[in-house]
């Protein structure tokens, strides 16, 4: 079974700071992989999706297949980036529309 | 364009009873998965439902069972209910089934209880 590790539970960082959120999983067929969010009170919702190769609301997430790692990264963290972040690799290694979520990272911004 | 829906919002059940989640998919989308979101941890995937069928199942018990009906809503039936079955159920709806991997929305959940 897919295994998904986002090592730090909290991450606290100042306004202005980069913001860094690792994330590597045990593998993937797919090209496929995401970073959903969850603001307070939110829903979890996308963020990012690898193969659109987009940046949203300033971040990017850089996968290594060598590492198998697919870190989610902003280079000037805002107050609004406070949330719970999640990344979800295919839950099989052919995809089949479906997720395997890991532990998630608590971000929070300090003014 | 309605969102995701899930009923109720919140229920408290005791050890041995029985349970039925439902969710209603957002408008034009075929496929529903569930996950189950234990306190502090990710969301772990159920099943999923691709036009009414069993489209594939995580590492979850057969008293956890579920419906997909012709408007794609979908029910979670979970039998015998345990202490560790306490968790936040989520809905999530998509369009498509096998292959690629397309964008999920995500129901508000549904908070259970087992006493």
């Amino acid at each position: 079974a897919q295994r998904v590790t986002q090592p730090e539970k909290l991450l606290s960082v100042f306004k202005g700071a980069p913001v860094e959120l690792k994330c590597n999983y045990s593998y993937s067929g797919s090209p496929e992989l995401f970073w959903y969010v969850q603001y307070s009170r939110q829903r979890l919702q996308l963020l990012l999706r690898h193969i659109s190769r987009e940046s949203i609301k300033g971040f990017t997430a850089d996968l290594n297949k060598g590492e198998t790692s697919f870190h989610l990264k902003k280079p000037f963290a805002q107050e609004e980036d406070s949330a719970m972040y999640y990344c979800a690799p295919p839950y099989s290694y052919y995809g089949n529309n479906r997720l395997a979520f890991g532990k998630g990272n608590q971000v929070v911004v300090i003014p | 364009e309605t969102g995701v829906t899930q009923s109720p919002t919140h229920l408290i059940k005791t050890r041995g009873q029985q349970v039925t989640l439902r969710c209603s998919s957002q408008s034009g989308h075929n496929t529903v998965s569930w996950y189950q979101q234990a306190l502090g941890q990710g969301p772990q995937f159920i099943f999923q439902y691709y036009r009414e069928e069993e489209n594939g199942r995580g590492n979850f018990p057969p008293r956890f069972s579920g419906l997909q009906f012709p408007n794609y809503s979908s029910e979670l039936n979970v039998n015998a209910l345990e202490l560790d079955d306490s968790a936040l159920y989520l809905c999530a709806s998509s369009l498509g089934s096998s292959g690629a991997i397309n964008e999920q929305f995500f129901g508000p959940g549904t908070r259970l209880t087992v006493l």
